[in-house]
């Protein structure tokens, strides 16, 4: 059962604000939001987590619905080197990492 | 060292051959996973170990796939009889242990293993 609903893909100007929405209406009050991206041939990366304030650092901000049903990973200035695979995961407990399909972003010129 | 260390980076094998493959993970960090990712395709959770625990099998395709790891270091997952079906792309993780929810995971940049 899929816990996150991503797009597929969206692509972002560079330069622009990416934001990447995320849906997950079935979560729980011990469960996180993490986020990972994965540039071709490497493995993934962590970005950023949160559980139901609003996360920033030097990567990312993470904003969450106040009904945690939804997040929105924002990349404040896109490059082309963040054209990548982007995960968001809900995690909880003693759960390990259950990655989804996540969304293709492409950072064009 | 700094990072989570796999090796080797690069691996072909005839089928029906068996490998092993080695995850170095961050010291101090008592969680392990391991992942296989086909080409083009998601990561699929294989196994997790977690200090002296027993580890977590449920995601090993087949009893050809074993890992070990000694205490809360190094682990090998070795596969056995290998098969076409085997080519991928597997990952190591690691972290604190899963009770830190606070923590990311670190990744390896992988073993890229082709059966010929």
């Amino acid at each position: 059962d899929a816990k996150t609903t991503q797009p597929t893909s969206m692509d972002c100007a560079e330069g622009r604000a990416a934001n990447l929405p995320c849906n997950h209406s079935t979560i729980s009050g011990n469960e996180y939001v993490y986020w990972y991206r994965q540039i071709h041939s490497q493995g993934p990366q962590y970005i950023i987590h949160g559980l139901k304030n609003n996360e920033t650092n030097e990567m990312a901000s993470l904003i969450i619905t106040e009904d945690r049903k939804s997040s929105t990973l924002i990349l404040p200035h896109a490059t082309l080197r963040d054209t990548a695979v982007y995960y968001c995961i809900v995690r909880g407990g003693a759960d390990g990492l259950t990655f989804g399909k996540g969304t293709h972003l492409i950072i064009q010129p | 060292g700094a990072g989570v260390s796999q090796s080797p980076s690069n691996k072909v094998t005839e089928k029906g051959k068996d490998v092993e493959l080695r995850c170095d993970p961050i010291s101090g960090h008592t969680a392990l996973y391991w992942y296989r990712q086909r080409l083009g395709q998601g990561l699929e959770f294989l196994i997790y170990f977690q200090g002296n625990s027993a580890p977590d099998k449920s995601g090993l395709p087949s009893d050809r796939f074993s890992a070990e790891r000694t205490g809360e270091s190094v682990s090998t997952l070795t596969i056995q009889r290998t098969q076409q079906e085997d080519s991928a792309v597997y990952l190591c993780a690691s972290s604190l242990a899963p009770g830190h929810l606070n923590y990311g995971y670190t990744f390896g940049s992988g073993t890229r293993l082709t059966v010929v």
